[in-house]
């Protein structure tokens, strides 16, 4: 099955620098890789996707870009602020007609340092 | 808005006892899943469903079981409790295979479990 490393396992940043947290995947069919955001708290909530027929996506201050060679892709986020603070999730997928199976990776601790 | 709701918030339970974990969503979603989140290791998929009467084991469904008798609601069961089944338990759910974001999980509150 799928398996996705994620790192750095905690990251701390100033305010107003830039974050860039990294997964690797293993299964070379997975065509779907979302970032989750979950505050202290709270659920994890979705920030941002990439298609594997895509290698950079954008959405404001947060980005994702996909290596499908190296099987690797990355949340970048700029500008950073207080409410970035947060544990990150990446995922991988193999998109079907049954549906989406997400494997998670491990976490990503950024704290946001005023 | 979506909503996904999980029957408790805080759940304590004793060794072997039977424990039922409900979800309920109101989107007339197709798939639900449920997950348990342990420090360090990330969400961890259980089970999941693809439909009404349908499962599927995901990555970690030793000492686990589900049902999903109606669309909106899957439930989670733990036939005999272990103390290392204490966790936070979160459920989700998504689209079918159509409509925009079909792909989005979205999330119940979760369910913190002690066994004792």
């Amino acid at each position: 099955g799928e398996n996705v490393e994620q790192h750095p396992s905690t990251l701390s940043v100033q305010e107003g620098d830039s974050a860039v947290i990294k997964c690797t995947y293993s299964d070379s069919a997975s065509n779907y890789f979302p970032w989750y955001k979950q505050e202290l708290g709270k659920r994890p909530q979705l920030i941002i996707d990439i298609r594997s027929n895509v290698g950079e996506k954008k959405d404001q201050r947060i980005a994702v870009t996909l290596n499908k060679t190296a099987k690797h892709f990355s949340l970048h986020i700029t500008e950073t602020q207080p409410e970035d603070s947060a544990v990150y999730f990446c995922a991988a997928s193999r998109i079907t007609g049954g549906g989406n199976k997400l494997t998670f990776g491990t976490g990503t601790q950024l704290k946001v340092e005023l | 808005d979506v909503k996904v709701t999980q029957s408790s918030r805080y759940l304590v339970k004793r060794t072997g006892e039977k424990v039922f974990l409900e979800c309920v969503q109101d989107m007339d979603h197709e798939n639900m899943f449920w997950y348990r989140q342990d420090p360090g290791l990330g969400l961890r998929l259980i089970y999941f469903s693809y439909d009404v009467k349908m499962k599927e084991k995901g990555d970690i469904p030793e000492g686990y079981s589900v049902s999903r008798e109606k669309k909106e609601r899957f439930s989670l069961i733990l036939e005999s409790a272990s103390t290392n089944q204490t966790s936070m338990y979160l459920c989700a759910s998504s689209y079918g295979t159509s409509g925009p974001k079909f792909n989005e999980q979205f999330f119940g509150p979760g369910t913190r479990l002690t066994v004792l």
